[in-house]
């Protein structure tokens, strides 16, 4: 299985912050990472796919890079609605894989 | 407009076997590249991809619970059964269905809202 770690665990940051969130994974994945916002007791929502491209609707502040091993979501000027947990997930392998989620809180 | 919703009891006791629909609209599970998938989230836990169903009866499953789990169409053209046999606790989860849209996307687009299910005598 490929591993996928999410770093940090969780963070608290104040609305006008730049956060950056980090995913490692195991061996190299290429391009085949994407991000998922999700709120509490809300489904998950894609916002990022194949690494950095968007989807539909998600607005500009988000934005992913990376390849290989390596990639990170930056949420630039952070807003109140940002307020949530983030996943990794790769689809390298037959065997898609989550990271554990990185929550971000109200400072 | 694609939606998907999950259905299925909310409690099931420890060795039974759970089967949960997934009722979806605004696709085709017939169109090339289209395919149907599950993850689950136990309380308060992370995401955990279980499979996924493809236009074609292609499927991909967790290996961790291959023996257990199979992903399947419904009888309805716009369903997804999923079924889980000899249940634990530590199957509680909330179990959500989502949609895979192209033969090059590798993710899922559109989500259930998900629907919990408690495993406990």
């Amino acid at each position: 299985d490929i591993q996928m770690t999410q770093s940090p665990s969780s963070l608290s940051a104040s609305v006008g912050d730049r956060v950056t969130i980090t995913c490692r994974a195991s061996q190299s994945i290429g391009n085949y990472l994407n991000w998922y916002q999700q709120k509490p007791g809300t489904a998950p929502k894609l916002l990022i796919y194949s690494t950095s491209s968007f989807q539909s609707g998600v607005p500009s502040r988000f934005s992913g890079s990376g390849f290989g091993t390596d990639f990170s979501l930056t949420i630039s000027n952070l807003h109140p609605e940002d307020f949530a947990t983030y996943y990794c997930q790769q689809s390298y392998s037959t065997l898609w894989t989550f990271g554990q989620g990185t929550k971000v809180e109200i400072k | 407009q694609i939606t998907l919703k999950e259905s299925g009891p909310t409690l099931v006791k420890p060795t039974q076997t759970l089967t949960l629909t997934c009722t979806f609209s605004g696709f085709s599970l017939n169109t090339r590249g289209v395919g149907v998938g599950w993850v689950r989230q136990p309380p308060g836990k992370a995401l955990e991809w279980l499979g996924l169903i493809y236009w074609d009866d292609g499927h991909l499953d967790n290996p961790s619970l291959k023996s257990r789990l199979t992903i399947s169409k419904g009888t309805s053209k716009n369903q997804v059964v999923l079924t889980m046999i000899n249940l634990d606790p530590v199957d509680t989860a909330t179990y959500y269905c989502a949609h895979r849209g192209t033969p090059s996307s590798y993710y899922f687009d559109y989500w259930g809202q998900g629907t919990l299910v408690i495993v406990s005598s």
